[in-house]
């Protein structure tokens, strides 16, 4: 298996402008998760999905953060407008149940200007 | 509410020796998961154990060991004859399922140094 896929991996934009990020989660694993880390915050629970369905949405830092799970193997999170304060490392990890080890993808690197 | 606390926040060590890291952990819940993850400087973060609450056997790996303590709510971590390769930042992490519904936390994680 590929294993968890994000893109891009890298990503600078102005602030103001819309950002989505990507990810195909690990085939036959039902829970998909996005975090965010920051040297301050840490790693932070976003959003968490199940069976495609958002589950528990409270780590959305504002109503400026969407995520959508239109299918099994496809995810996107979408910040508009960015800001610079947005500026982090976004991964996203897929599960086979919650309790379960997550297995993560590589990470985004979002720079806000 | 859930939490995972790793009061070490930076941990150096020469070459050899051997460290652990400490993880304490609350939940209410009486079936929970305890995890493990290492994330090198390259930025990944990669599994390394994942133990039950019913299970409080000591488990060990190569130079890696674990140590679960159920009256002192700890996960331990420890590395033996520790390698610069062990060099990177340490997430201890709970998943409850149980009264109080499905959750996931990390812990601040602790970043190790390992000095040749």
């Amino acid at each position: 298996d590929a294993g968890v896929i994000q893109s891009p991996r890298h990503e600078v934009t102005e602030m103001g402008q819309e950002v989505t990020l990507r990810c195909k989660p690990i085939s036959g694993h039902d829970y998909l998760f996005w975090y965010r880390q920051t040297m301050m915050r840490g790693l932070e629970l976003l959003i968490y999905f199940n069976n495609n369905v958002p589950i528990d949405d409270s780590g959305m830092p504002e109503d400026r953060f969407s995520a959508k799970m239109p299918n099994a193997s496809f995810s996107t999170l979408k910040i508009q407008p960015s800001e610079p304060r947005d500026s982090a490392v976004y991964f996203c990890a897929s599960s086979r149940g919650t309790v379960n080890e997550q297995f993560f993808g590589p990470g985004t690197r979002l720079t806000v200007l | 509410a859930q939490k995972v606390t790793q009061a070490q926040t930076e941990i150096s060590v020469v070459e050899k020796e051997d460290v652990t890291l400490d993880c304490v952990y609350e939940t209410r819940d009486t079936t929970y998961y305890l995890f493990w993850y290492k994330q090198p400087p390259s930025g990944e973060l990669v599994f390394l154990i994942r133990r039950n609450s019913f299970d409080e056997q000591n488990e060990i790996s190569g130079r890696y060991s674990w140590n679960f303590q159920k009256s002192t709510s700890s996960f331990n971590f420890t590395i033996t004859a520790s390698q610069v390769v062990d060099s990177a930042v340490y997430f201890c992490a709970l998943s409850e399922e149980g009264n109080y519904g499905q959750n996931f936390v990390f812990g601040p994680g602790t970043r190790l140094s390992v000095l040749p």
